[in-house]
């Protein structure tokens, strides 16, 4: 059963373009989403969260989008750069929990 | 200076042994986490310590026990090593004191089991 769902598994885009990752939750008492980026043969990084309060967040050139009553979030990258390419990983969780669900990630390309 | 370290990097072990992987912290968190990642990328929490208290234990075979010696510290010994648990393991840590932390991660332990 899985809460966190990521169904595209991969992406490709030309740099300079807009990247659009997105994320579906089944679990209506998440209340804070994260992103993380993942380089080969490291550990994920955290890259921009959201609390369930809002509906959107910016940090640069990434930006995420929360739309509760569908149980999705996306994550917009503008403009992409080839250093973006990555494996991103959504992740949710609800407050008072340690209890972090990740979604299976997206495999990004940006091309030159 | 690294903030959250796990050695080994690569651990290569035959089915029936025991190994441990070790995981510190000098982000100075209260939380612990270990995550496995499996062959289909899936990063699935397993256990999650808080000042070297308990806190999340997944259904996971009890051959595999944490011990954390101290709040900057998590290990994961695994005994009696299946070709299952063939994985890469990921430690991570947050700060405690807020509702919603980021976790910390740090570069992942590849287990293969022969």
């Amino acid at each position: 059963d899985q809460q966190v769902k990521q169904n595209s598994p991969s992406l490709s885009v030309q740099e300079g373009r807009i990247s659009i990752l997105n994320c579906d939750y089944t679990n209506s008492m998440f209340d804070y989403f994260l992103w993380y980026k993942k380089y080969p043969a490291e550990g994920p990084t955290f890259l921009i969260s959201i609390s369930s309060i809002k509906d959107k967040n910016e940090d640069g050139r990434f930006t995420v989008f929360l739309n509760k009553s569908a149980k999705h979030l996306s994550l917009h990258i503008m403009p992409s750069q080839p250093g973006d390419s990555a494996v991103y990983f959504c992740a949710a969780l609800t407050s008072g929990t340690y209890k972090y669900i990740f979604g299976t990630g997206t495999r990004l390309k940006v091309l030159a | 200076d690294t903030a959250v370290s796990q050695t080994p990097k690569y651990l290569v072990t035959q089915m029936g042994n025991d190994k441990s992987i070790k995981c510190e912290q000098n982000l100075g968190h209260d939380t612990m986490y270990w995550y496995k990642q499996d062959s289909k990328k899936f990063l699935k929490i397993m256990f999650s310590y808080n000042n070297k208290e308990l806190i999340i234990n997944e259904t996971v075979p009890n051959r595999f026990s944490p011990k954390s010696p101290d709040k900057a510290h998590l290990n994961l010994h695994i005994n009696s090593l299946e070709l299952g648990d063939s994985a890469v393991y990921f430690c991570a840590s947050s700060p405690t004191g807020r509702a919603y932390n980021e976790q910390f991660f740090g570069p992942g332990t590849r287990l293969t089991v022969l």
